[in-house]
């Protein structure tokens, strides 16, 4: 079965940039998405397709897919950006398939 | 705004059965496949199952198939999740999600809040 694979913790600094990896054989030929967990709520998308944004998610997400690795890029990171992250990838062998998460801390 | 509300969670011993439902509104429910994804405590996500939007196709993670169905009601629209021969690593805080694509199986754009599912003897 497919796996994605991201490191489990990443750390920044308020107004830095916080880049969260995601791996997986190929990714590149899958599109790849992004979501957001805060603690006790639901997940939230932030990025699909690569890097389109769906509305209302600011800017400072951005994502990207290349190779084996696809991209989260949180610029000019906030408070309110500590949380979990997991990527996600589909194409048509692979239904559905979670990367393990990245838990951000902003120091 | 697109609302997704589970219920049917509970506590209920192993080998015992479950169904959950999800009640969609405010989008076309008939449009769009829907999943459901778990939670266990302290873990990650990981994706359950998915039916497509007409209820035809079906498709589930190893560890569920066989005991576990996902089905639709497209005239009352909602989802379910029936949930057979349960075994305890099947706690977990289980979602009802839809996908984002129409007539297609790509991404999760909303999902509902969850219902808490135990086996526990």
């Amino acid at each position: 079965s497919y796996e994605l694979t991201q490191p489990p913790s990443v750390s920044v600094s308020p107004g830095q940039t916080a880049s969260i990896t995601c791996s997986g054989d190929k990714l590149a030929t899958k599109y790849a998405c992004w979501y957001q967990q805060k603690p006790g709520q639901s997940p939230v998308l932030v990025i699909y397709q690569d890097s389109r944004r769906p509305s209302g998610i600011p800017e400072r997400f951005s994502g990207s897919n290349s190779g084996n690795t696809a991209t989260l890029t949180i610029s000019g990171t906030q408070a309110m950006d500590e949380a979990d992250y997991y990527c996600q990838a589909w194409d048509s062998t692979t239904p559905l398939v979670f990367g393990a998460g990245t838990r951000v801390t902003v120091l | 705004q697109v609302q997704l509300v589970e219920s049917g969670g509970g506590v209920v011993q192993p080998g015992r059965s479950l169904r959950l439902s999800c009640v969609a509104s405010r989008f076309t429910f008939t449009n769009y496949g829907m999943h459901w994804v778990r939670q266990a405590p302290g873990k990650g996500l990981e994706w359950v199952a998915v039916i497509s939007f007409d209820g035809s196709k079906e498709y589930y993670v190893d560890s569920v198939r066989g005991r576990f169905t996902i089905s639709r009601d497209n005239s009352k629209n909602t989802l379910y999740l029936q949930m057979n021969s349960l075994r305890v690593e099947d706690t977990a805080v289980y979602y009802c999600a839809k996908d984002g694509s129409v007539a297609a199986i790509t991404y999760l754009d909303y999902w509902g809040q969850g219902t808490v599912v135990t086996v526990s003897s």
